[in-house]
C-alpha cells in the first residue's frame, strides 16, 4: 500500500527557508509525479510544484522565483524549499503522488498534511 | 493561468436528497483526443483532498457510483444522487491537462441540512 508522510518545522520565522520532506512506502519510481500542494488557512487548494523522471521539476509561476523541489529515490524521499517566507506561506502542505498520462494529471495517494507557521 | 470557478461555495442538502455542484474554466479542457482535462476531489474534515473523478466523468477507483462528473470545455458539473453523511466536506474541481500550472476551483462546502 502506497503512503506518503510529510516532516519538517512547523514554525518558521520570516525571511527564514522553509525545508519539508516527504517519505514514500509502498513504491517510488520515476514514472510518478511527485507533488506538492499547500492549503492557506480557511482556503483553498495551491498546487506548488512536482518532481519526475529523477530530477525534472515544474513550479506554480506564482511561486516559481522560491521554491524548489528535489528528489532521492534512494531514500524513497522528495523534498521542497521555500525561500524568504512570509506569513502568507502559513499553510498546511501536502505531498502527493501524481499521474500524468493520457488520463491527464491526478493525484490519487496524499499525506496527511503539515501545517506549517510563519512567525518571528 | 487556468481560472476555475466553482458554484455554489456553500450547498446546505438533505439526507437521500441530490447534489449538484458547478465548475466554470476560463479555458477550453476539451483535448483533440476527445478527453476534457478535469477533476473532482473531495476534502473532509481533516483529511487531505480525495480524488473522486478523473476526465471530467471517469470514477476514480473505490468512488460510489452515486457520484458522477459530466461536461465539457469550459462547463462542468458534479453530482451527487443521493447524499450521505460520508459525503460532508468541501469540494474542489481542478483543471488536468497535461501541463502545468494546474489550478484549482474556490471549493464548494457540502453540509447536512
Amino acid at each position: 500500500q502506497v503512503r506518503l508522510q510529510e516532516s519538517g518545522p512547523r514554525l518558521v520565522k520570516p525571511s527564514e527557508t522553509l525545508s519539508l520532506t516527504c517519505t514514500v512506502s509502498g513504491g517510488f519510481s520515476e514514472i510518478y509525479y511527485w507533488t506538492w500542494v499547500r492549503q492557506s488557512p480557511g482556503k483553498g487548494l495551491e498546487w506548488v510544484g512536482y518532481t519526475y523522471y529523477s530530477g525534472n521539476t515544474d513550479y506554480n509561476p506564482s511561486l516559481k522565483s522560491r521554491v524548489t523541489i528535489t528528489e532521492d529515490a534512494s531514500k524513497h524521499q522528495f523534498s521542497m524549499n521555500l525561500d524568504s517566507v512570509t506569513a502568507a506561506d502559513t499553510a498546511v502542505y501536502y505531498c502527493a503522488r501524481g499521474n500524468l498520462g493520457l488520463d491527464g494529471y491526478n493525484l490519487i495517494y496524499w499525506g496527511q498534511g503539515i501545517p506549517v507557521i510563519v512567525s518571528s | 493561468d487556468i481560472v476555475m470557478t466553482q458554484s455554489p461555495l456553500s450547498l446546505p442538502v438533505s439526507l437521500g436528497e441530490p447534489a449538484s455542484i458547478s465548475c466554470r474554466c476560463s479555458q477550453s479542457l476539451l483535448y483533440s483526443n476527445g478527453y476534457n482535462y478535469l477533476d473532482w476531489y473531495l476534502q473532509r474534515p481533516g483529511q487531505p483532498p480525495q480524488l473522486l473523478i478523473y476526465l471530467g466523468s471517469k470514477r476514480a477507483p473505490g468512488v460510489p457510483d452515486r457520484f458522477s462528473g459530466s461536461g465539457s470545455g469550459t462547463d462542468f458539473t458534479l453530482k451527487i444522487s443521493r447524499v450521505e453523511a460520508e459525503d460532508v466536506g468541501v469540494y474542489y474541481c481542478m483543471q488536468a491537462q497535461q501541463t502545468p500550472p494546474y489550478t484549482f476551483g474556490q471549493g464548494t462546502k457540502l453540509e447536512i441540512k
